[in-house]
């Protein structure tokens, strides 16, 4: 069965911060993306990234980077986070093409 | 660029009665469509998707949607829903990245 992981359901970080979102899939999937969804916006893409050590910006780069070291596995990094971060984070990977994306349960950040 | 549009953000209807959730796109060249749900405090889940073929896709928990090229939409439908439904719907476009509709929340009453 599909699985993609993201380590933390709930977070809490103080503005200034710098905040690690760790994602991990076991499909052995080319692709991996990170998506905030906001209401009223739907899901937008922050990064994705077609190969490991490989990345490139989505709609939304600002105040974020990311790292893929390893196949499975995509992290999200805000450097310093801001209260405007306050968000739920999504990882997807996929496999290349246009085809599905799986998505992992989310990530729902609050920055004081 | 591409956009899609879902005109309804909220959808209240009935337990067992029909609905119709909508979803436009904007594109001039071949796309992959797909529709995805999103259960309270979870994830996206894959409901269908339109890679080619036959205009009308059947997906899980009984939703089919229809692709219509001259009108560019693709509007996923029930014939009958359950209060299991209510949850947030997401049309999306492929064009080697997913870009998503504003999603669509739909409440079944009792």
């Amino acid at each position: 069965d599909v699985k993609v992981t993201q380590s933390s359901r709930y977070l809490v970080k103080r503005t200034g911060e710098k905040v690690f979102l760790e994602c991990v899939q076991d499909m052995d999937h080319e692709n991996m993306f990170w998506y905030r969804q906001d209401p009223g916006l739907g899901l937008r893409l922050i990064y994705f990234s077609y190969d490991v050590k490989m990345k490139e910006k989505g709609d939304i780069p600002e105040g974020y980077s990311v790292s893929r070291e390893k196949k499975e596995r995509f992290s999200l990094i805000l450097e310093s986070a801001s209260t405007n971060q306050t968000s739920m984070y999504l990882c997807a990977s996929s496999s290349p093409g246009k085809d599905t994306q799986y998505f992992g349960p989310g990530t729902r950040l609050t920055v004081l | 660029a591409q956009s899609v549009t879902q005109l309804d953000s909220q959808v209240p209807v009935f337990e067992e009665a029909p609905v119709e959730l909508r979803c436009n796109y904007s594109s001039s060249v071949s796309v992959y469509l797909f529709w995805y749900v999103q259960y309270p405090n979870q994830g996206l889940q894959l409901l269908l998707k339109y890679l080619s073929g036959s205009t009308l896709v059947k997906g899980i928990n009984g939703f089919e949607a229809e692709f219509n090229k001259s009108q560019t939409s693709f509007h996923l439908r029930k014939p009958s829903v359950h209060i299991s439904d209510t949850a947030e719907y997401f049309c999306a476009v492929s064009d080697h990245k997913l870009i998503f509709g504003s999603g669509t929340r739909l409440l079944v009453r009792p």
